[in-house]
């Protein structure tokens, strides 16, 4: 099946850096790429559409200039938490999308924590 | 738009039990429906897919009809195992707003022995 890793895990940062999230697939080309923010006992909240080679399109309420992304192959996406704050601390989570197939593939995802 | 109402939780049964998670949705095209497994620490996992009207999704023993008459896609396994335990989340992928996915908000499931 459709493997998508994230790197890393988890990150633990001070207040004021930036954090940056990898997003790959593994063994397919994802041409569309899609970065999700989960709250404990909450459901995804989707952040930001990446196409590759495009900006990304951001949801309402979602700050481009906090949450850079960058879409520069078929296969890596990135999510840079720039000059994170407590508040950014969260479960982060992406998925591709092979081809059209409306099938979404979940990474793994990245557990932010800013002291 | 689009959404999708899931069963509140959490849900506690014994092992051997019967499951059913209830999922309705609305959708302005003909959406594809989805339910995704997320275990404690870890990222979602598909568990099934239907992708149009009476499609049947299934796997590991669950399963879940496509109802466009009642727009539900309700989650169901016959025989819950403790290591059924994890939070089910139904979602909808709609062609007709770019493939975005829509997400329920999660039904936490807790299987005792």
């Amino acid at each position: 099946g459709a493997v998508v890793s994230q790197h890393p895990s988890r990150v633990i940062c001070k207040s004021g850096t930036s954090v940056k999230i990898e997003c790959r697939s593994l063994d397919f080309q994802a041409t569309t790429m899609f970065w999700y923010r989960q709250f404990p006992k909450q459901s995804l909240m989707l952040m930001a559409t990446s196409n590759e080679g495009s900006k990304a399109t951001y949801e309402q309420g979602v700050e481009k200039d906090k949450f850079l992304i960058n879409h520069a192959s078929l296969t890596l996406s990135t999510l840079t938490v720039t000059s994170a704050h407590p508040e950014d601390s969260s479960f982060y989570i992406c998925s591709a999308e092979r081809g059209r197939q409306e099938t979404q593939y979940f990474g793994p995802g990245t557990r932010l924590l800013v002291l | 738009g689009d959404s999708v109402t899931q069963m509140e939780g959490p849900v506690t049964l014994s092992e051997e039990a019967f499951l059913t998670i209830n999922c309705t949705y609305t959708a302005t095209g003909y959406p594809s429906l989805f339910w995704y497994v997320q275990y404690p620490g870890e990222g979602l996992q598909l568990l099934l897919k239907a992708t149009k009207a009476d499609d049947k999704g299934s796997n590991k023993g669950f399963e879940a009809t496509y109802r466009k008459e009642t727009t539900s896609f309700h989650l169901e396994k016959g025989s819950v195992q403790v290591s059924d335990s994890a939070v089910y989340f139904c979602a909808l992928s709609d062609r007709a707003t770019g493939n975005q996915f829509y997400f329920g908000t999660g039904t936490s499931l807790t299987v005792i022995p």
